[in-house]
């Protein structure tokens, strides 16, 4: 089984709402990351954990707060976001180790920020 | 400091047709892994192939080949007798360590 869930698949949300998005994988994997793409853009890195650790914030806005529950889990809390916050998110996981593994992404979560 | 190239933005072609995608990158590391990935409208990117810096073989599975040179820092993708089904936006990326980064995709069409 090679599937990563997220849900919700859309969401709306004002600028003061606070709302989360969740991520699931069952594949016994170790590191999972948040990407955030734009339309026409390639996906942008924002956060990485490695066995339940955060090891990397490409220097994201406090406004959004990831967690990783267990490792199977990853959410990505939201709060007083900006119009310019809308795009896909999307979830991936992979093996982690000294080799390179791919990962495996989730359809993504369309979010618009009115 | 790393970097992916995919020159090509958009490419069109009609069903049948063979049709390369090219990817180059940069890199001053010697351990590295080069990625295609695929991403239909439906937004979820679909992993094809992995190569690491020391494996120059190429490879082909089914319709699909890459072909991987080190000397000239190219990773390409042909899909040989493209299909409707191959639409979609095609992203190679680079990682090194923890790091991935995308190249800006092509968004390839096929015309029936």
């Amino acid at each position: 089984d090679t599937e990563v869930t997220q849900t919700p698949k859309h969401l709306v949300m004002g600028m003061t709402n606070k709302k989360s998005l969740k991520c699931e994988q069952h594949m016994g994997h170790r590191a999972m990351y948040w990407y955030k793409q734009k339309a026409k853009k390639p996906p942008e890195l924002m956060f990485v954990y490695s066995y339940e650790k955060l090891s990397i914030n490409e220097s994201v806005p406090s406004r959004f707060s990831p967690e990783c529950p267990n490792s199977s889990l990853l959410n990505l809390h939201l709060h007083a976001l900006q119009p310019e916050d809308s795009a896909l998110y999307l979830c991936a996981s992979s093996q982690y180790g000294r080799e390179s593994y791919e990962q495996y992404f989730g359809p993504g979560t369309r979010l618009t920020v009115t | 400091a790393q970097k992916v190239t995919q020159a090509q933005t958009e490419i069109s072609v009609v069903e049948k047709e063979d049709v390369t995608l090219d990817c180059v990158y940069e890199t001053r590391d010697t351990t590295y892994y080069l990625f295609w990935y695929k991403q239909p409208p439906s937004g979820e990117l679909v992993f094809l192939i992995r190569r690491n810096s020391f494996d120059e073989q190429n490879e082909i599975s089914g319709r699909y080949s890459w072909n991987f040179q080190k000397s000239t820092s190219s990773f390409n993708f042909t899909i040989t007798a493209s299909q409707v089904v191959d639409s979609a936006v095609y992203f190679c990326a680079l990682r090194v360590n923890d790091k991935i980064i995308f190249g800006k995709g092509t968004r390839l069409h096929i015309l029936p």
